[in-house]
């Protein structure tokens, strides 16, 4: 299975701007895969953020438009762009793909402090 | 409103068993293929089972294959995780989740695993 590789933790002031990566192992092109974010404050579930390929993305409901996808070719990564940091953005960000139409991996998240 | 309860959580042995539920309500549960993701305390989301709309194809992670066993009564709109051979690094809490093109659209708030002598 492949392996997700998110920082373990970011850290921005408010109004600032959060780019978070997920880097895709080396022998699978990001190219490839449609990347999904969610996000995850203490004590409570997951929630869906939005999903980013080449060809399509989509918002969550009622995710503001701060919150975008795109992918780094050079970097073979998927990114996670917050605009305008809000205190309530602090949270923890899981990136996710599907390697194939039959299991789902996770990266291993990352930490956002908002300072 | 749709809704998924996790139920079944507990403290149990290593080498036993459990098993997990997760009642759905709000939707049509048999129109939709829905997961178990677990998350150990403190630690990241781990996909571990899915069915589909009718429990004629499922799929586990490596690391609960042969152990786990996923199921569904569409009839009583709830979904099922039966759990053997629990080890201590199964300690977790496990959440269902709904899918939706491909995400996972709902969540439930999760149930607690604790496998502990």
């Amino acid at each position: 299975q492949p392996v997700l590789t998110q920082p373990p933790s970011s850290s921005a002031s408010p109004g600032e701007s959060a780019r978070l990566t997920c880097t895709l192992p080396s022998d699978i092109n990001v190219g490839t895969y449609t990347i999904y974010w969610y996000q995850q404050k203490p004590g409570s579930p997951p929630t869906f953020l939005l999903y980013y390929s080449d060809s399509e993305k989509g918002q969550g409901s009622g995710v503001p438009s701060r919150f975008s996808g795109s992918k780094d070719a050079s970097a073979n990564a998927g990114i996670l762009l917050i605009s305008g940091l809000q205190s309530e953005d602090e949270a923890d960000y899981y990136c996710m793909i599907w390697p194939s139409n039959a299991y789902v991996v996770f990266g291993g998240g990352t930490k956002l402090t908002v300072l | 409103e749709v809704q998924l309860v996790e139920s079944g959580g507990g403290l149990v042995q290593p080498g036993g068993s459990l098993r997990l539920s997760c009642a759905a309500s709000g939707f049509t549960f048999s129109d939709y293929w829905v997961h178990w993701v677990r998350q150990a305390p403190g630690k990241g989301l781990v996909w571990v089972s899915r069915i589909n709309i009718d429990g004629s194809i499922t799929s586990y992670a490596d690391s609960v294959k042969g152990r786990f066993a996923i199921s569904r009564d569409n009839a009583k709109n709830t979904l099922y995780l039966q759990m053997n051979s629990l080890r201590a690094e199964d300690t977790a809490v496990y959440y269902c989740a709904r899918t939706y093109r491909g995400y996972y659209d709902y969540w439930g708030q999760g149930t607690l695993v604790t496998v502990s002598s």
